[in-house]
């Protein structure tokens, strides 16, 4: 079971560039990493997902170092909106491993 | 886009009560799984379910069971609710070939009293 270490919570101010680390030095070959996304009082939102290298969508960039141990989440200018819980998420269902979604970032951007 | 629906977003039970929660996608996924949220726990798997009446356990399945009778139709069930099933309750499924791109549901709200 690749478990996943997060800082619990990280502050930043509107309009910076913020990185979000997760461990996961269990990760196995099979597994992606893919972050997730959460409001108040809503479900998680799949944001991007990578097996290795970098990866960059509309959103976000995930950047994987070589020996895949861990990962970085980067969001460009950050705005107040994008105050939410993210969830760093390794696993692959085809191997029977099962998902650990842990306890996640809380970020805050702050004005 | 995927719908997930939950049957509730608020419910209150009576402790000893048998609970039923209903997940339903209209995206025709094999994978389907229920989630508890609890503050400083994050989110923990309880079952899962890749295709028609299969289910595998997922971390916490005690106290739990689960029901697939048709693919777009997911059952949580607490079969005696206790105070400690309080919790936020996150129904996911997942079609994809890469096999963890979830989508979640609003999420159900259960107070056990």
């Amino acid at each position: 079971l690749a478990k996943t270490t997060q800082p619990i919570s990280m502050d930043s101010y509107e309009g910076q560039e913020v990185n979000i680390t997760c461990s996961h030095n269990n990760i196995a070959t099979n597994d992606y990493i893919t972050w997730y996304q959460q409001f108040p009082s809503q479900g998680p939102r799949f944001i991007i997902q990578g097996y290795k290298t970098k990866v960059t969508n509309e959103v976000a960039s995930l950047f994987i170092p070589a020996d895949r141990k861990s990962s970085t989440l980067s969001l460009p200018r950050v705005s107040l909106s994008d105050t939410a819980v993210y969830y760093c998420l390794v696993g692959d269902i085809s191997t029977g491993n099962q998902f650990y979604f842990g306890t996640g970032t809380s970020l805050t951007v702050i004005p | 886009d995927v719908k997930v629906t939950q049957s509730s977003r608020y419910l209150v039970k009576r402790t000893g009560e048998k609970v039923f929660l209903e997940c339903v996608q209209d995206m025709d996924h094999e994978n389907m799984f229920w989630y508890r949220q609890d503050p400083g726990l994050g989110l923990r798997l309880i079952y899962f379910s890749y295709d028609v009446k299969m289910k595998e356990k997922g971390d916490i399945p005690e106290g739990y069971s689960v029901s697939r009778e048709k693919k777009e139709r997911f059952s949580l069930i607490l079969e005696s609710a206790s105070t400690n099933q309080t919790s936020m309750y996150l129904c996911a499924t997942e079609g994809g070939w890469s096999l963890v791109k979830q989508y979640f549901g609003p999420g159900t709200r259960l107070t056990v009293t």
